[in-house]
């Protein structure tokens, strides 16, 4: 089984509907991160936890919200769905290292299309 | 702000032989770690190498090395016998901060192999 895990794979909406992404972990790791991937372009942060009492907001929060519901569960919501929300999106989870920064292991993405 | 730069969109290499993918960054933390991301058709995001800033010698996984060059801020990955299963978009990130700001990635370069 996979470590990360993330769903729906596809989903196909409309402009203003709510969506939320999942994504599990059984890495037993204490970060989790959201990421957005747009064609052209490398994967850009949105949201992060370290732990589940610990939310941040990335580099392109703006337009999603996030909930960390254990340390194993990390959900991406999109309140209301708007066209260029159409995009890739990846969870990773690290765990930090005994140096100063940890190594991040993705999920397999779910493909985002707001019509 | 860190930022990474890919500046080489698209590289192409015959089976077999030795291809090398460039990868520049800047980042004001002295403590900050680099990594190659190799991410094929299945969209996956796999991680290939990683590279602590504080360690003079090149990571080496296998077929893959890098060259880090700290006082250059460069990062390049180098393919030895390339196979068909390399092509993949790879990506070269950068964490720092102790991972606060997630991963930094540059643009992607497309890896073609020519049978």
């Amino acid at each position: 089984d996979a470590d990360v895990t993330q769903t729906p794979r596809n989903r196909i909406t409309k402009t203003g509907k709510r969506i939320m992404l999942e994504c599990s972990q059984t890495k037993g790791h204490d970060r989790m991160y959201w990421y957005r991937q747009d064609p052209g372009l490398g994967l850009r942060l949105i949201y992060y936890s370290f732990d589940v009492k610990d939310i941040n907001k990335g580099e392109i929060s703006d337009g999603y919200s996030v909930s960390r519901q254990a340390q194993a569960k990390f959900s991406l919501s999109l309140e209301s769905a708007i066209p260029n929300q159409t995009a890739l999106y990846f969870c990773a989870t690290s765990e930090r290292d005994r140096g100063l920064t940890d190594t991040q292991y993705f999920g397999p993405g779910t493909r985002l299309t707001v019509l | 702000a860190q930022t990474v730069t890919q500046s080489q969109p698209e590289m192409s290499v015959q089976e077999a032989e030795t291809v090398t993918l460039s990868c520049t960054y800047d980042t004001s933390e002295s403590d900050y770690y680099l990594f190659w991301y190799k991410q094929p058709p299945s969209r996956q995001m796999i991680l290939v190498i990683r590279q602590e800033a504080y360690k003079q010698q090149n990571a080496t996984e296998n077929r893959f090395s890098v060259n880090f060059q700290k006082a250059a801020k460069s990062f390049s990955l180098k393919i030895s016998d390339s196979q068909l299963g390399d092509a993949a978009m790879y990506f070269c990130a950068l964490c720092s901060g102790g991972g606060a700001d997630g991963l930094t990635f540059g643009k992607g370069t497309h890896l073609i192999i020519q049978p």
